[in-house]
């Protein structure tokens, strides 16, 4: 069946020290990748998406996220992290199965200590 | 600000009851799925509809139903709730079949 694993239920990094968040998917086909980030209270807001080509892609506030198909991995990363990136972090795959429908990890908490 | 809207924002049930939960989207999202997002958990994917037709179903029974109109507003309808139904109801919509959801704030329901 196909999931979306994030190993991490929670990081905890200092203010501007780098970050990367891990994210592993289990499907046949290279699928849709995303991330999304949801702020306590908020919705889900899209950081980044992976369709074809470039396998590192850039995002909005700094974050990039680089796919690798041998390790069916998308991780996320982001050189410096600020006080405000403290949220939920959210990985997702697109993906045709009776249907397109787009399938969420179970979220990685970041904190993000002075 | 991603034009989707959800309503209500909180709202308390008891079992056995009934809920309609509302979306609107952006003009030209003809693709919306519900999502159901537990305490401390991932969102779920419920269903999705595309051009006012179910188009994918995740592992919910069939008590939790849906429409979709062609003004761009859906439904969200869970019949006959249960305590484990008390969670975050995520509204997301898009442009056709694929690509990136715009989510609501959610509908924070709570069974008692």
């Amino acid at each position: 069946a196909q999931s979306v694993t994030q190993p991490d239920i929670h990081i905890t990094v200092s203010e501007g020290a780098s970050l990367e968040l891990r994210c592993n998917y289990s499907y046949g086909a290279t699928p849709y990748l995303f991330w999304y980030v949801q702020s306590p209270g908020q919705g889900l807001q899209l950081l980044l998406k992976y369709f074809s080509g470039d396998t590192l892609v850039q995002g909005i506030k700094g974050f990039e996220a680089e796919f690798k198909r041998s390790q069916s991995s998308f991780n996320l990363r982001k050189p410096s992290v600020h006080w405000s990136d403290a949220a939920e972090y959210f990985c997702a795959v697109g993906l045709y199965t009776g249907g397109f429908k787009t399938i969420f990890g179970a979220g990685t908490r970041l904190f993000v200590k002075a | 600000e991603t034009g989707v809207t959800q309503s209500p924002t909180h709202l308390i049930k008891t079992r056995g009851q009934q809920v309609t939960l509302r979306c609107s989207s952006q003009s030209g999202h003809n693709t919306v799925s519900w999502y159901q997002q537990a305490l401390g958990q991932g969102p779920q994917f419920i269903f999705q509809y595309y051009r006012e037709e179910e188009n994918g179903r995740g592992n919910f029974p069939p008590r939790f139903s849906g429409l979709q109109f062609p003004n761009y507003s859906s439904e969200l309808n869970v019949n006959a709730l249960e305590l484990d139904d008390s969670a975050l109801y995520l509204c997301a919509s898009r442009v056709g079949n694929t690509g990136e959801l715009f989510f609501g704030e959610g509908s924070r329901l709570t069974v008692l």
